[in-house]
């Protein structure tokens, strides 16, 4: 089974500033990882994923996340946010490609 | 293209009553699976449907049900409304895997 351990539960950063939205696993199997976003009200949209080949993965908004496989990571990184990144933030986790297993969530606010 | 279509987008049921959530997806996609988000958690798999066939079926009760149809939309049904059943629901489809476009979801509410 899978599970996936979202350190932070809320993380709030300034305007222009970098930030580092924290992911960790647990498998016995390859995995495939994921991250979305879910503005209010709305579902989750695909931010980037990971299936095979390089450790970092670009996606959109500026976003990019590396696969650290030894400490089990998945961490999301942008190096200067916008109000607009204000939202929750869900790592997830397949070993199948068709069921995931998502984390509890961060929520991201970039103050002005 | 339209995106995943999710109806109704929220409805109000009482406990021990039954409901019927629809999801129509991606035009092309013969992918459809639905997951269950309560208020503050991640979302939580319930089934997987690929070409009308259950493929994955979570740790959801027997009260939860679903159905896939030949134009691959599907149905989420569920029965005995229990308070806890609260959430919202939401609805993927893929072309194939690893790929999957969300709905903007169902949100139910069992009083």
């Amino acid at each position: 089974a899978q599970s996936v351990t979202q350190l932070d539960s809320q993380v709030p950063v300034f305007e222009e500033a970098p930030v580092e939205l924290r992911c960790n696993y647990s498998s016995s199997v390859s995995v495939y990882l994921f991250w979305y976003v879910q503005y209010p009200n709305q579902g989750l949209q695909l931010l980037l994923k990971y299936l095979s080949g390089s450790t970092l993965v670009k996606g959109i908004n500026g976003f990019e996340a590396e696969f650290n496989k030894s400490q089990t990571s998945f961490h999301l990184r942008k190096p200067s946010v916008h109000i607009s990144d204000t939202a929750e933030y869900f790592c997830a986790v397949s070993d199948t490609g068709n069921q995931f297993y998502f984390g509890t969530g961060t929520s991201l606010t970039v103050i002005p | 293209d339209a995106g995943v279509t999710q109806s109704p987008t929220h409805l109000i049921k009482t406990r021990g009553q039954q409901v019927t959530l629809r999801c129509s997806p991606i035009s092309g996609h013969k992918s459809v699976s639905w997951y269950q988000q309560v208020l503050g958690q991640g979302p939580q798999f319930i089934f997987q449907y690929y070409e009308k066939e259950e493929r994955g079926r979570g740790n959801f009760p027997d009260r939860f049900s679903a159905r896939q149809f030949p134009n691959y939309s599907s149905e989420l049904n569920v029965n005995a409304l229990l308070l806890g059943d609260s959430a919202l629901y939401l609805c993927a489809s893929s072309l194939n895997d690893y790929g999957y476009t969300f709905g903007s979801g169902t949100r139910l509410t069992v009083v």
